[in-house]
Order: structure tokens, then C-alpha cells, then sequence
């Protein structure tokens, strides 16, 4: 089973609003991983997790606020948006975040497309 | 610059016909991994295949095939007898060691096949 799931699947937020996107696998992965993707671009990393630790902030700005519970779980609190920030957001998981070697397969999960209004 | 090219943003092609999405990256590590993932409208990343960089030999999965050759840094896909449902984004992606599992993501090829 190679499924990272991810609530809700769409969300309309007004600039003032606070909200979270949840992110959910149950592969047993290690690292977990925030990306936003606007139309038409490639997706962009935001945070990195690995072992419930971030390790990896790609100088996001602070209203985007991860958090990693657990090891399955991994949320992105969201305050005071722009319009610009509306986009896809995906989550992905790895099994670590390297192993000597060894890069890792990222497996996505469906995504969260949020308005900013 | 950019770590991984995919020069052809959008190709049309009539059900049935092959297509080859081309992928050419740029790295000084001698082991990286190559990655493609396949993105329908719906939105997901959906994982196609990974290889290492000393794992030169051709890949072919049903009419997905995919060509490494390291001599030109290109990591070409290859579908055959396309359908309808391989319409999609379509992105070829690089890690390198030591970056903690940082995937440089290619702009995409937009694939659309026409019935």
C-alpha cells in the first residue's frame, strides 16, 4: 500500500482565516515532505521532516506553519494568507530522508487546492 | 540553472501513436536517482519509476519504457500505443546524494492524446 491521503480536498480561506491541511500514511514512512504547485509549474518543496523533526524549511514564510505529530501525521497550520498563496498543496512521504546511497522514492498524496480570497 | 530539463511542454498525439518524453538533467554527483512521476488533472503525483545511476539498462513496464543512457544525461519515456488515459503532466525528477532526499523537479511535459 502506497497511499498518503490528505484532508480536505479543496478549501476556500479569506486572508484573515486560520485553517489546517492534514496529511495522513500508514506505510511506515520516516520523512515527510511539504510541497506547494501552482498551474502549469513543477511542484515546490516547503518543509522537510524526517523523524518527526524539520529538517528542511525552504525559507517559507511563517503564516505556513508545519507540524509533525507522530510519525504517520503531518499538518501545515495556515494564518493570514495571500491571495498568491492559492495552489496546490501536495504531501509526500519517504521512506527516510537518505540512506547513505540510497535516495528514497517520494509517494504523493492527492493534495489539498486551496483558494485565498 | 536547471537541474532537469524537459524541453517539450505540451505534445498532442492521436490515440495509438508512441510518444517519447524526453528528459535530460545536469549533475557533477556520479550517484543520483532519476525519477518520473505522472500528474492527471485530478492532481496526484503518481510514482512511474526510479533508477540509480549505475543501473543503465532499459526499463520497459507494459507500453511504458523508459531509456537511460548517462553518455548524453538523459533519462527518456517512451509510451506506447498511447491512450486516452495517459493524458496528463508528465515530470521527470533528480536527487542527489547528500541533499536529503531533495527532488529537483523538471518544468513537465503536458501529454494530451486525442481519440
Amino acid at each position: 500500500d502506497t497511499e498518503v491521503t490528505q484532508t480536505p480536498k479543496h478549501l476556500v480561506m479569506g486572508m484573515t482565516n486560520k485553517k489546517s491541511l492534514k496529511c495522513e500514511q500508514h506505510m511506515g514512512h520516516r520523512a515527510m515532505y511539504w510541497y506547494k504547485q501552482k498551474a502549469k509549474k513543477p511542484p515546490e518543496l516547503m518543509f522537510v521532516y524526517s523523524y518527526e523533526k524539520l529538517s528542511i524549511n525552504e525559507s517559507v514564510p511563517s503564516r505556513f506553519s508545519p507540524e509533525c505529530p507522530n510519525s504517520s501525521l503531518l499538518n501545515l497550520h495556515l494564518h493570514a494568507l495571500q491571495p498568491e498563496d492559492s495552489a496546490l498543496y501536495l504531501c509526500a512521504s519517504s521512506l527516510t530522508t537518505s540512506g547513505g546511497l540510497k535516495q528514497e522514492t517520494q509517494y504523493f498524496g492527492p493534495g489539498t487546492r486551496l483558494l485565498v480570497l | 540553472a536547471q537541474k532537469v530539463t524537459q524541453a517539450q511542454t505540451e505534445i498532442s498525439v492521436v490515440e495509438k501513436e508512441d510518444v517519447t518524453l524526453d528528459c535530460v538533467y545536469e549533475t557533477r554527483d556520479t550517484t543520483y536517482y532519476l525519477f518520473w512521476y505522472k500528474q492527471p488533472p485530478s492532481g496526484e503525483l503518481v510514482f512511474l519509476i526510479r533508477r540509480n545511476s549505475f543501473d543503465e539498462q532499459n526499463e520497459i513496464s507494459g507500453r511504458y519504457s523508459w531509456n537511460f543512457q548517462k553518455s548524453t544525461s538523459s533519462f527518456n519515456f517512451t509510451i506506447t500505443a498511447s491512450q486516452v488515459v495517459d493524458s496528463a503532466v508528465y515530470f521527470c525528477a533528480l536527487s542527489e546524494v547528500g541533499t536529503g532526499n531533495q527532488f529537483y523537479f523538471g518544468t513537465g511535459t503536458s501529454l494530451t492524446v486525442i481519440p
